[in-house]
């Protein structure tokens, strides 16, 4: 069983475009978060949700709004699409807001 | 600010051949340093966590130590597959719950 899935893994769309990806975790952890990952392969956190709330809210353009209908869900949704919002998006769960997180397989959004 | 380097950014090594990875780090006052594998295509792979200085972790092939200001992640006797991005992370105190990450050493075994 899959412990941290995304979907879908690979997302082109045209600029201006809204588009969401959803993440979802089986392994019963209250903390959920989005992470990107550049084309130098930097990754840096964009959100975290403990329980449904916002507990981490990086300097993220508005255009970027996670959603957590339940603790066992997290989800973005990303308006007008850029050409710079081109990258690896990571969804990640931990047992509680601090430790070490389990990774999603990623979801490569690339922008035409 | 909380800030980690990782060195080198490329390492490539034959089967066999023994290395070290190294992470420094600066964080006001340290929760936790972890180490990540990510292969291509994938997601990071939780590997280890350290809490305090003088703590050893060891997987495998795959031994971690951390000093106050740096971590180590050294592999004993590498085998191909062993070949992979290797990600370090600090979380510090100021900034709970968030991971700060290096930008990571590529390693390359070859047979």
């Amino acid at each position: 069983d899959t412990a941290v899935s995304q979907t879908p893994k690979y997302l082109v769309t045209q600029m201006g475009n809204d588009k969401s990806i959803k993440c979802e975790q089986n392994l019963g952890h209250d903390t959920m978060y989005w992470y990107k990952q550049d084309s130098k392969k930097f990754l840096k956190i964009m959100f975290s949700y403990n329980n449904k709330e916002l507990i981490i809210n990086e300097t993220v353009p508005n255009r970027f709004s996670p959603k957590s209908p339940d603790k066992a869900h997290l989800n973005l949704h990303i308006n007008s699409l850029e050409l710079g919002d081109s990258a690896v998006y990571f969804c990640a769960s931990s047992q509680d807001s601090t430790g070490g997180a389990f990774f999603g397989q990623g979801t490569r959004l690339t922008v035409v | 600010e909380d800030q980690v380097t990782q060195s080198p950014e490329a390492l490539r090594l034959q089967e066999g051949e023994s290395s070290s990875l190294n992470c420094s780090y600066t964080v006001s006052g340290l929760r936790g340093l972890f180490w990540y594998r990510q292969d291509p295509g994938k997601g990071p792979e939780f590997l280890f966590t350290l809490y305090s200085a003088g703590e050893e972790k060891e997987k495998e092939r795959l031994k971690a130590t951390l000093t106050k200001k740096e971590s180590f992640l050294h592999i004993t006797a590498p085998k191909p597959e062993d070949s992979a991005t290797y990600l370090c992370a600090v979380e510090g105190s100021s900034n709970t719950g968030k991971l700060i990450f290096g930008q990571g050493t590529t390693l390359q075994v070859k047979p």
